[in-house]
């Protein structure tokens, strides 16, 4: 049961352009969303976070948006540069009864950009 | 300052031996959390722990999966007998406290596991 789906297993992308990554979930209970970026060989690493009661954060190149009643999010990237080329994971988490973030996350989605 | 340290990164075994995975969590860090990565899935939830105490492997399989924290070294997760869908990434974060926030779960550069 995948909570949290990324439909779109690779993404090219012109150098420059803007990159849209997306991804969506099922679970009501998730109140914190993230985006991490993977290098092959090496963990995952944070990028961005929106919390459920915002629709936008922005962290100079990259945004993130939210859209609750669809239950989407998505992370834009702009200019996207060829060292952007990573793996990104979208991510969601509850808050439980322990007061710890559970994170549960995509499949991911492999984004190459083309000097 | 070392990131979080995972070892040994590539792990083979025969089916039916023992796997014994290990986490050093970033200095002043008492909390780990072990993930698993499937083929073609995303990073899953196994077990968070603090020194010493479990405090929730909801995510663990009920059988030949165990993991401990001890008051010296580093964190084991331990997987007895493998089989094949043992195969995997498994992958360690480590927080200074109680993740309260998502991201002060900082990863390690996992190990991957092939059960041939």
């Amino acid at each position: 049961d995948q909570q949290v789906k990324q439909n779109s297993p690779s993404l090219s992308v012109q150098e420059g352009r803007i990159s849209i990554l997306n991804c969506d979930y099922t679970n009501s209970m998730f109140d914190y969303f993230l985006w991490y970026k993977k290098y092959p060989a090496e963990g995952p690493t944070f990028l961005i976070s929106i919390s459920s009661i915002k629709d936008k954060n922005e962290d100079g190149r990259f945004t993130v948006f939210l859209n609750k009643s669809a239950k989407h999010l998505s992370l834009h990237i702009v200019p996207s540069q060829p060292g952007d080329s990573a793996v990104y994971f979208c991510a969601a988490s509850a808050t439980n009864s322990g007061g710890y973030q559970k994170v549960t996350f995509g499949t991911g989605t492999k984004l190459q950009v083309i000097p | 300052n070392a990131g979080v340290m995972q070892n040994p990164r590539h792990l083979v075994r025969r089916r039916g031996q023992e796997a014994r995975l290990r986490c050093s969590p970033m200095k002043g860090h008492s909390h780990v959390y072990w993930y698993r990565q499937l083929p073609e899935e995303g990073l899953k939830f196994m077990v968070y722990l603090q020194k010493e105490n479990i405090i929730d492997e909801s995510g663990m399989p009920k059988e030949r999966f165990s993991a401990e924290f001890p008051k010296e070294g580093p964190s084991i997760l331990r997987i007895q007998q493998v089989v094949r869908g043992d195969s995997a990434a498994y992958f360690c974060a480590s927080s200074p406290s109680i993740a309260t926030k998502a991201e002060t779960q900082y990863f390690g550069p996992g190990t991957r596991l092939l059960v041939l």
